[in-house]
């Protein structure tokens, strides 16, 4: 089976700060994909990466894929309290997804 | 267009019991897949139906089944429940298959309390 490891876990970050969240894979990715949980409610698609070294942007939210590294990373600009939530990473199957990144935004 | 919807929100079962949710895709979506999660093991695919056949089959034992009517909408079913069966269950429909690399849009969950 494959594996994606999120890291950090949990990120508490003051309202304008930027942040990085990291999914790495035990194995080849191919093709990741980006979403957003609050918390007790269902997944929303923030986006889908296929190939290696594609990067993709949404408002203030970028991925890239490096399928070298196994690794995909999501990075939030100006970070806002409406980007508070769980962000997991899935694979290109999606029958696995990560432990999940919980992410506070302090006004 | 409506989203996913899953009835019911919530539920309490006992130990032993059977319980059956239900999942409506959005319309034109011929794909639902079914989740658990839980803040123990995280997110964890239970299966994926496409045109009323189950495609693929996560690693949960044969209590857990599900179904997909022609119409796309879909039910999951857990027979003699366990305490740790206890878990937010989330379906997700797609226009064809999740499984071919395509986004998934989920529906808001069930939460399935076993005492």
């Amino acid at each position: 089976s494959q594996e994606l490891e999120q890291s950090p876990q949990s990120l508490i970050v003051q309202e304008g700060k930027n942040l990085t969240i990291n999914c790495t894979s035990s194995k080849t990715l191919y093709g990741l994909y980006w979403y957003k949980q609050k918390y007790g409610e269902g997944l929303i698609f923030l986006m889908m990466l296929q190939k290696g070294g594609e990067e993709k942007s949404h408002e203030k939210i970028t991925a890239k894929l490096d399928e070298k590294k196994q690794q995909s990373s999501l990075h939030i600009t100006a970070s806002q309290p409406s980007h508070a939530g769980i962000y997991l990473c899935g694979e290109g199957n999606q029958f696995y997804f990560g432990t999940g990144t919980s992410l506070t935004v302090i006004p | 267009k409506a989203g996913v919807t899953q009835t019911p929100r919530y539920l309490i079962k006992t130990r032993g019991q059977q319980v059956t949710l239900s999942c409506s895709p959005i319309s034109g979506h011929r794909s639902v897949s079914w989740y658990q999660q839980t803040p123990g093991q995280g997110l964890q695919f239970l299966f994926e139906y496409f045109s009323e056949t189950q495609r693929n089959k996560g690693n949960f034992p044969g209590r857990f089944s599900g179904r997909q009517f022609s119409n796309s909408r879909s039910e999951m079913n857990v027979s003699t429940l366990e305490l740790g069966d206890s878990a937010l269950y989330l379906c997700a429909s797609s226009l064809v298959r999740a499984s071919d690399s395509y986004e998934q849009y989920f529906g808001p969950g069930t939460r399935l309390t076993v005492t």
